[in-house]
């Protein structure tokens, strides 16, 4: 149980164009999603928190028109690039929390590979 | 969340038990102590987590200090597949929404043939 799944896992693309990364729990609902960002040799750093049917909340230094997330349902998050430049390239990843009794755990997905050239 | 501090490094020779250590000196009575790991390339996995007991899961067992100031991680047959990076991390229950997972440098483990 608790999967995460991410698609696609990895994408290249030109600059200046959109890409949506989708993060699902497979097995469970979550009410709430986090999107990380990870450079190379560097640990995961938190972009935004994601909520089920209202407005994200965004790291200090994150730009929310640029990186638009969209939590729609109790079991999907996406995560746009808008004009994606090569400094936007990076490992992205998305956790979502399970909540059954006493246990609150976040379960990550496989990560999503962004290069744009 | 409180701050933890763990090795940077780490080797094990495969089949024996690793130990990895965390200091958490200024957690508070309401802060777990969690464990992930992250394999090169890899979204990090959930391993265990703990309050104040040991636990032990398939995966690991997880030794607290009663003053619950440090913890152990602990593989108990190591294997190859176990070399990643290992992050400890203290962190309350959720209450709302705000109860992200703060990620340090983490211990990178090297399993040895």
């Amino acid at each position: 149980g608790a999967v995460v799944s991410q698609h696609p896992s990895w994408v290249i693309c030109k600059s200046g164009t959109s890409v949506k990364i989708e993060c699902r729990s497979l097995d469970f609902q979550a009410t709430t999603m986090f999107w990380y960002r990870q450079f190379p040799k560097q640990s995961l750093m938190l972009m935004a928190t994601s909520n089920e049917g209202s407005k994200a909340t965004y790291e200090q230094g994150v730009e929310k028109d640029k990186f638009l997330i969209n939590h729609a349902s109790l079991t999907l998050s996406t995560l746009t690039v808008t004009s994606a430049h090569p400094e936007d390239s990076s490992f992205y990843i998305c956790s979502a929390r399970a909540v059954s009794g006493k246990y609150d755990t976040q379960y990550f997905g496989p990560g999503t590979r962004l290069t744009v050239l | 969340d409180a701050k933890t501090t763990q090795p940077p490094s780490m080797d094990c020779a495969e089949g024996r038990a690793a130990n990895l250590p965390c200091n958490h000196s200024t957690i508070s009575g309401n802060e777990y102590v969690y464990w992930y790991r992250q394999i090169h390339s890899q979204g990090p996995q959930y391993i265990i987590h703990g309050l104040k007991n040991n636990e032990t899961n398939e995966m690991a067992s997880l030794i607290i200090t009663e003053d619950r100031k440090s913890s152990t991680l602990i593989l108990p047959h190591a294997t190859l597949r176990d070399t990643a990076v290992y992050y400890c991390i203290a962190q309350a229950p959720g209450s709302g929404s705000a109860r992200q997972l703060t990620f340090g440098s983490g211990t990178q483990l090297t399993v040895l043939p």
